[in-house]
């Protein structure tokens, strides 16, 4: 049972958007930033988004995050191939005083 | 370009304690800007944050695993490491270190590869 919650899959069509939520509490996302990470299939995650909104260098900007109370989103535009993976949402948690998860959702694209 | 190995056995019997280590190049355990990190991953699930080691030695573990786990730090190898003792089936997972910047909010910015270690007699 992971402290964020993600719905476990998402679809879309090549050019689509779409877009993953992650809910969790006051503890975590209602007063700390939110990440995404991204992991294909066999390989590390890779950071997607830091600070609830902010992309990496390298990190395309059809991905773009958002967080409003004690839910975020990552929004993925302009959907290709192969961005089909896996996304997971943490936040640092003020009450377990570390990093937390959710639980990953899996990304297809039809 | 700051990389991560981990390293250690792939294999730990039950009851016994895992260890691994991360070697870091391109870049320093000893900078104060960053924490690092042990993440695992059970096959098939979901990401588990373990805990971390600043490089003055102080710790932060995940509360759910602090009774057995132990991260520290060797500086003159630029290099940290994972013990965890008792371990049982429920322990095999891939398992990452990773760079956090607690401060700046950056995020866990790098990963090691990933080792999988099976606990199994």
């Amino acid at each position: 049972q992971s402290v964020l919650t993600q719905p476990p899959s998402a679809s879309g069509t090549p050019g689509q958007r779409v877009t993953i939520s992650c809910s969790g509490s006051s503890s975590n996302i209602g007063n700390n930033y939110v990440y995404w990470y991204h992991q294909l299939p066999g390989t590390a995650p890779k950071l997607l988004i830091y600070r609830n909104n902010q992309r990496p260098s390298g990190v395309p900007d059809r991905f773009s995050g958002s967080k409003s109370g004690t839910s975020a989103s990552l929004a993925i535009s302009g959907l290709r191939s192969e961005d089909e993976a896996d996304y997971y949402c943490a936040a640092w948690d003020d009450s377990l005083s570390g990093r937390v998860f959710g639980g990953g959702t899996k990304l297809t694209v039809l | 370009q700051v990389q991560l190995q981990e390293s250690g056995p792939g294999l730990v019997k039950p009851s016994e304690t895992l260890s691994l280590t991360c070697t870091v190049s391109g870049g320093s355990v000893s900078s104060g800007t960053y924490y690092w990190s042990w993440i695992r991953q059970p096959p098939g699930k979901g990401l588990e944050w373990i805990g971390y080691i600043y490089y003055r030695g102080s710790t932060k573990y995940n509360p759910s695993l602090k009774s057995r786990v132990t991260i520290s730090v060797d500086t003159s190898k630029n290099q940290f490491s994972l013990k965890l003792t008792s371990v049982t089936a429920a322990d095999t997972a891939a398992y990452y270190c990773a760079r956090d910047n607690l401060d700046a909010a950056t995020g866990f910015d790098y990963w090691g590869q990933g080792t999988l270690v099976t606990v199994s007699s």
